[in-house]
């Protein structure tokens, strides 16, 4: 199993540029999540999933959008990056009745 | 809303027991989670409290008072290794987490 996979693993962007982080796990887990991470700081969650066609949002979700059409994937799209957005971003997902989260390596995103 | 304090930095010397704290405040509880991030790394999953007590994990131990509203993480015997930054972590229910800050662990030799 490749566990939870996130690309790009860098990605610098433009003020007003839009993109999609793509996020894929491969052990059938029902629930999905986005955070980020800011420099000393905790994660935040931006958006979760519960299944497939079930979304909802998290602490931080103004200026992200998400869908999760199957269980595997949970992409994160920026709508018009900001240079607020300037985080590392992490997927994580969980298996339904368990209590461990398994995080991928992460994306680094500037916004310039 | 909802917030957790924990220490930002503790240090220790290796072979060392520490504890990190975290108390909270939140709307709704379903658990306490422990997370060890290492510079540059993704988080990793350590333990989880739902009911009062302790769990032991290995070297890794983890208490919960729902009362207190407070929970610990407890390091025995240190290694050089166990260097990392340790978040505590609440879920409200339906797998989301709300994350501490973040406690950075020196160990020194």
């Amino acid at each position: 199993n490749a566990g939870v996979t996130q690309t790009p693993k860098f990605q610098v962007l433009k003020t007003g540029q839009s993109m999609t982080l793509q996020c894929a796990q491969d052990m059938n887990h029902e629930y999905m999540s986005w955070y980020r991470q800011d420099p000393g700081m905790g994660l935040r969650l931006i958006h979760y999933s519960v299944g497939a066609g079930i979304t909802d949002q998290g602490e931080v979700p103004n200026g992200y959008n998400v869908s999760r059409s199957t269980t595997e994937d949970f992409p994160l799209r920026l709508l018009s990056a900001a240079p607020s957005q300037t985080s590392v971003y992490f997927c994580a997902s969980q298996q339904g009745g368990a209590y461990e989260q398994y995080f991928g390596p992460g994306t680094r995103l500037t916004v310039t | 809303g909802q917030s957790l304090e924990q220490p930002s930095e503790v240090t220790a010397v290796e072979g060392a027991i520490v504890q990190i704290n975290c108390t909270y405040q939140t709307s709704g509880f379903y658990g306490l989670s422990w997370y060890q991030q290492h510079d540059g790394g993704a988080p990793t999953f350590l333990s989880y409290n739902a009911l009062d007590g302790l769990e032991e994990t290995g070297r890794f131990s983890s208490f919960l008072s729902r009362s207190d509203s407070y929970g610990y993480l407890l390091l025995q015997e240190l290694q050089m290794k166990d260097s990392a930054s340790y978040f505590c972590a609440v879920e409200k229910g339906r797998r989301a987490l709300t994350f501490g800050s973040g406690t950075r662990l020196q160990v020194q030799p």
